[in-house]
Formats: C-alpha cells, structure tokens, sequence
C-alpha cells in the first residue's frame, strides 16, 4: 500500500525556534493535511491544501503557522516561533477525490 | 457535523468479533459515518464507510441502525494486532474530498491472548 512519509520522526527545538516538519504525500494526491495531537489528548485537525492554497484552516492555525508546497512531492508545516503548547504529534495526510485519507506516521516535535 | 459517543474501552478475546458501538442520535441526512482506528501513536487509519446500507470490505464490516441513530463496527476475527483505539467520526459529504475530520475520544479497543 502507498505511504505518506514523514521526516524527521522526533524534532527537538528550544522555545522560540523555527521549525518545519516535513512531508512527502503519496505522489498522484490532491488534498494535503495537517493534524496534531498534544500527548494524552485528541486527533485535531489543523490545516487542509488545495491547488496550492490553503482550503480550510483551524482556530489552532494562527499566524505562526504556515504550510507550503515547495516542489511536487513535499509538504512542509513551519511554526514560526514555537512554544511550550506546540509539543505535540504532528500528522501528515492526503487523499485524492473519491480516495480514503491516508496519514503518514507522525512527527513528534518537542519543545523545550 | 453530528456529535458522536462511544464506550471508553472494551477487550475482546483472540479470535472472537469485536463490535464497537457508537450512538450519533443527532446525524442528518446527508452525513455519513466514518470509522478510522489509531495503533498506539501512530497515523490513524481508515478503515470503513457508510451512509445507511451496511458496508463491508476487507478489514470489516459497519452496520448501520435502519434510523441511523446508531451503528456497529464489527471485526470479524479480532487478532492482537486490532489492538487500538477506535474513532466513529460522522460528517458530512459523499465519497471523500477534503477531508477535515473531527476526533473524539474513541474506544480503547484491547484485544486479550
């Protein structure tokens, strides 16, 4: 079965650092996502793509977070100056139009 | 969407059907129930769909009460590797799209050797 592919599997950054999580989506997929889950807590949705804009976004997704499609194949999340609370699992997934969701396995970001 | 609920935990012997209950009383016409699972803290995975008629594929079956206030997971032959915790998720739309889906709690699905 295809696979989203996420790197790297655990990130560790100081508060206030810039970080990108980055992930390669299964290659003939349209729709791109972001979700996270902060240890202990639920599966939320963050951020979903769309012909290179942003479709739909999150109360969670304020101005430090962004997302961009750089080339064909990846997908990044940037939190531009990370706190404390952005610790967290963050999942990448995509889907096409009439395709089930797949997510890839998780970056784990901790922020120290 | 709809509001969904769902028993925190159940275990189920080797071998047996599990089946997850989920109650969404509230579910309207044109949403669908959706059943995705996540083992240990890995990436949740789909696992099936449906509107009102039950649905089956590979991985298991979904039955969907005739006023589809309800509806049942089953798992046919449960194997340790069904361990997991079990999200029914209700929203609206017809095959999948852009998918932004709303998690519960789900049920801690263990399944006993």
């Amino acid at each position: 079965e295809p696979e989203v592919t996420q790197t790297p599997s655990h990130q560790v950054t100081q508060m206030g650092q810039e970080v990108i999580l980055r992930c390669v989506p299964i290659s003939n997929h349209l729709y791109f996502y972001w979700y996270r889950q902060i240890l202990g807590q639920k599966v939320e949705f963050l951020v979903s793509f769309y012909n290179n804009e942003i479709s739909e976004k999150s109360e969670i997704f304020d101005d430090q977070f962004s997302v961009e499609r750089p080339d064909g194949s990846n997908f990044t999340l940037k939190i531009r100056s990370t706190k404390l609370e952005d610790s967290a699992m963050y999942f990448c997934a995509s889907n096409s139009l009439n395709e089930k969701l797949f997510f890839g396995s998780g970056t784990q970001l901790s922020v120290l | 969407d709809a509001k969904t609920t769902q028993p925190p935990s159940m275990d189920c012997a080797e071998g047996r059907a599990a089946n997850l209950p989920c109650n969404h009383s509230t579910i309207s016409g044109n949403e669908y129930v959706y059943w995705y699972r996540q083992i240990h803290s890995q990436g949740p995975q789909y696992i099936i769909h449906g509107l009102k008629n039950n649905e089956t594929n590979e991985m298991a079956s979904l039955i969907i009460t005739e006023d589809r206030k309800s509806s049942t997971l089953i798992l046919p032959h449960a194997t340790l590797r069904d361990t997991a915790v079990y999200y029914c998720i209700v929203r609206v739309g017809s095959n999948f799209g852009n998918e932004k889906l709303t998690f519960g709690t789900g049920t801690r699905l263990t399944i006993i050797p």
